[in-house]
């Protein structure tokens, strides 16, 4: 199975920052990476897929990059509504596993 | 809009069954395929399974092969997740979602509310 890792963990920033978390794969899975949002005792949100393609509906400040084993989420002018806990996954190969999670407080 | 509304959750004992039910509106349900992921109490999202859209393709994480069956029904819109000898390690709410597209299959785009399994004695 393809682990997922990312860090940091938990991290907190002031409205207006620039934040980047990161997820690393045990091995190589191209493009193939989605992240989620997730507020506390809501669905997940889902925010990109293929590694850098917004989900409709979602704004402009998040953005994703990467391949292989290395990718990142960025967002941008950081609003109060992004506190939330942010998950990666890859879809590369059966099973679809996801990272652990990191939990993001403004 | 898309809308998915699951349903069948409850508190089970250790070994009994439970089957989850998906009804979905707002889109061609018998398009996409489909798939459960759950959380586990204070803990982050398992996959649990995907199914293709006329069920010839379906997939589930190692600890629920065996156990837990996924299956659709196009002509009533509904996904569904039957769950049998259920354990303790099985309690978690239960996401239904929708692919993201016809294209990007394999993950969601789209999510239900959730559905609480609690399995104790």
């Amino acid at each position: 199975d393809i682990q997922m890792t990312q860090s940091p963990s938990s991290l907190s920033a002031s409205v207006g920052d620039r934040v980047t978390i990161t997820c690393r794969a045990s091995q190589p899975i191209g493009v193939w990476l989605a992240w989620y949002q997730q507020k506390p005792d809501t669905a997940p949100r889902s925010l990109i897929f293929a590694a850098s393609s917004l989900h409709t509906g979602v704004p402009s400040r998040f953005s994703g990059s990467g391949s292989g084993t290395d990718f990142t989420l960025t967002i941008t002018n950081l609003q109060p509504e992004d506190s939330a806990t942010y998950y990666c996954q890859q879809y590369n190969s059966y099973p679809i596993t996801f990272g652990q999670g990191t939990r993001l407080e403004i | 809009e898309v809308q998915l509304v699951e349903s069948g959750g409850g508190l089970v004992q250790p070994g009994e069954s439970l089957i989850l039910s998906c009804a979905a509106s707002g889109f061609s349900f018998s398009d996409y395929w489909m798939t459960w992921v759950r959380q586990a109490p204070g803990k982050g999202l398992e996959w649990v399974a995907n199914i293709n859209q006329h069920a010839t393709e379906v997939y589930y994480v190692d600890s629920v092969k065996g156990r837990f069956t996924v299956s659709r029904d196009n002509a009533k819109n509904s996904l569904y997740l039957q769950m049998d000898a259920l354990r303790a390690d099985d309690t978690a709410v239960y996401y239904c979602a929708r692919a993201v597209n016809v294209v990007v299959s394999a993950i969601p785009g789209y999510w239900g509310r959730g559905a609480l399994v609690t399995v104790s004695s």
